[in-house]
């Protein structure tokens, strides 16, 4: 099946660092990738559609400028976290479409600002 | 009211068990359903997906979907260690661009 991977698997940061995170699809193109935050035993939350060629739409309630989204080419979407604060501490899991109205999953990025 | 309402578990089973987890929901316009499993510290991976009401079965799987009741099942037959993970029900409505609304998911536990 497709597959999707994200860059780092892991990361810890200092309050007030900005972090990349990488999702990429690795043998198919996507012109929309969707970007997910986990917190602990919680379900995946929406953040934001990734789009390629034009702007991010972002959910309700999150900060475009806290959580920046390129969507560069049609296999590579980038998730910046700027000035990382501890609350900001999450599992961050990118997607991409797959078939009918499934996603195609990465592996997740364990973010962990200290 | 959450949009998707699953029970978190834990749930804890001997191998060979049958497992039942559920989910509701609340939205009617729900027409895709889908089941995720997912492995601590990784990301979900497609398990099942049924369209509208009914049953589909994938080996020991069986995904079931009652639309008039608002209620999905996923059932696991001979149950065994490696089924030990998160399992997220999932659905959409009929249209591209609605999103995937996720449940909390069930922490299943399967005991050799």
């Amino acid at each position: 099946g497709a597959v999707v991977s994200q860059h780092p698997s892991r990361v810890i940061c200092k309050s007030g660092t900005s972090v990349k995170i990488e999702c990429r699809s690795l043998d198919f193109q996507a012109t929309t990738m969707f970007w997910y935050r986990q917190f602990p035993k919680k379900s995946l939350m929406l953040m934001a559609t990734s789009n390629e060629g034009s702007k991010a739409t972002y959910e309700q309630g999150v900060e475009k400028d806290k959580f920046l989204i390129n969507h560069a080419s049609l296999t590579l979407s980038t998730l910046t976290v700027t000035s990382a604060h501890p609350e900001d501490s999450s599992f961050y899991i990118c997607s991409a479409p797959g078939w009918s109205e499934t996603q195609y999953f990465g592996p997740g990025t364990r973010l962990l600002v200290l | 009211q959450k949009e998707v309402e699953q029970d978190p578990g834990p749930l804890s089973v001997p191998e060979g068990a049958i497992v039942s987890l559920n989910c509701t929901y609340s939205n009617s316009a729900f027409q895709y359903f889908m089941w995720y499993r997912q492995y601590s510290r990784k990301g979900p991976e497609l398990l099942m997906y049924t369209y509208s009401s009914g049953n589909k079965e994938d080996g020991r799987f069986t995904a079931q979907v009652d639309k008039s009741s608002k209620y999905i099942s996923l059932f696991i037959r001979d149950s065994q260690p490696s089924d030990s993970a998160t399992y997220l029900c999932a659905m959409i409505e009929n249209s591209s661009a609605s999103k995937i609304i996720f449940g909390s998911g069930t922490r299943l536990s399967i005991r050799p």
